[in-house]
């Protein structure tokens, strides 16, 4: 089961920006790096964002992510409904064993 | 480029074993600055994290409190592959299941296989 905290759903018009959160704890979130996850129907999850804030290359400035504490977001600009998929947080625990986010579903209106 | 290609059954009888393979392409198994891991993906309990092996001068594995006295993950070298077993399988175990790639000391899958959707059914 998941062990992060996301919202069910968000969602905006195209061009507009939305804002997913993760919620965790001091034992996974307040003392590791957050990796952020789109998943699009029937495929496998894609790496968006890691060691908080950083884009693997190829992905766009529209997304961006940060943390403070036990709590990390993540930010999308400019929507498109390309965009329109499932995210979801990722980190590990204090021993070190993997935990995602429950998963946010991203609608553009 | 690094690719993971999944392989292994589809439908697997409750009581039995679980068994799947993760094939290695441009990347080592072996390798010290990498690890392997086996993840789900339910309905029920959305993405599950379940183990990872790697190699740091000597073979290590890490598992989740949830199927820890379940599962198996095993490195391959000379095919260069991994493996998932999951024992003593029931319907609970049905999900779609990934193998993939974290770096070392880093909070992130980067490569990911194609997905196998396991049926756990009589």
């Amino acid at each position: 089961q998941s062990v992060l905290t996301q919202p069910p759903s968000v969602s905006a018009a195209p061009g507009q920006k939305v804002t997913i959160s993760c919620s965790g704890s001091s034992s996974n979130i307040g003392n590791n790096y957050v990796s952020w996850y789109q998943q699009l129907p029937g495929t496998a999850p894609k790496l968006l964002i890691y060691d908080n804030n950083k884009r693997p290359s190829g992905i766009p400035d529209r997304f961006s992510g940060s943390k403070s504490g036990t709590s990390a977001t993540l930010g999308i600009t400019g929507l498109q409904t390309g965009d329109e998929a499932d995210y979801y947080c990722g980190t590990w625990d204090s021993s070190l064993r993997g935990v995602f986010g429950t998963g946010t579903k991203v609608t553009v209106l | 480029q690094v690719q993971l290609q999944q392989s292994g059954p589809g439908l697997v009888k409750p009581s039995q074993t679980l068994s799947l393979t993760c094939a290695i392409s441009g990347d080592s198994v072996s390798s010290n600055s990498a690890a392997w891991n086996w993840i789900r993906q339910s309905p029920s309990r959305g993405l599950e994290w379940l183990g990872r092996t790697y190699y740091r001068s000597k073979w290590y594995n890490n598992y989740a409190v949830s199927v820890k006295s379940r599962i198996t993950i095993n490195p391959d070298t000379s095919k260069n592959q991994f493996s998932l077993q999951l024992n003593s399988v029931t319907p609970e175990d049905t999900a779609v299941y990934y193998c993939a790639r974290d770096r070392t000391g880093d909070c992130y899958y980067d490569y990911w296989g194609q997905g196998t959707l396991v049926t756990v059914s009589s």
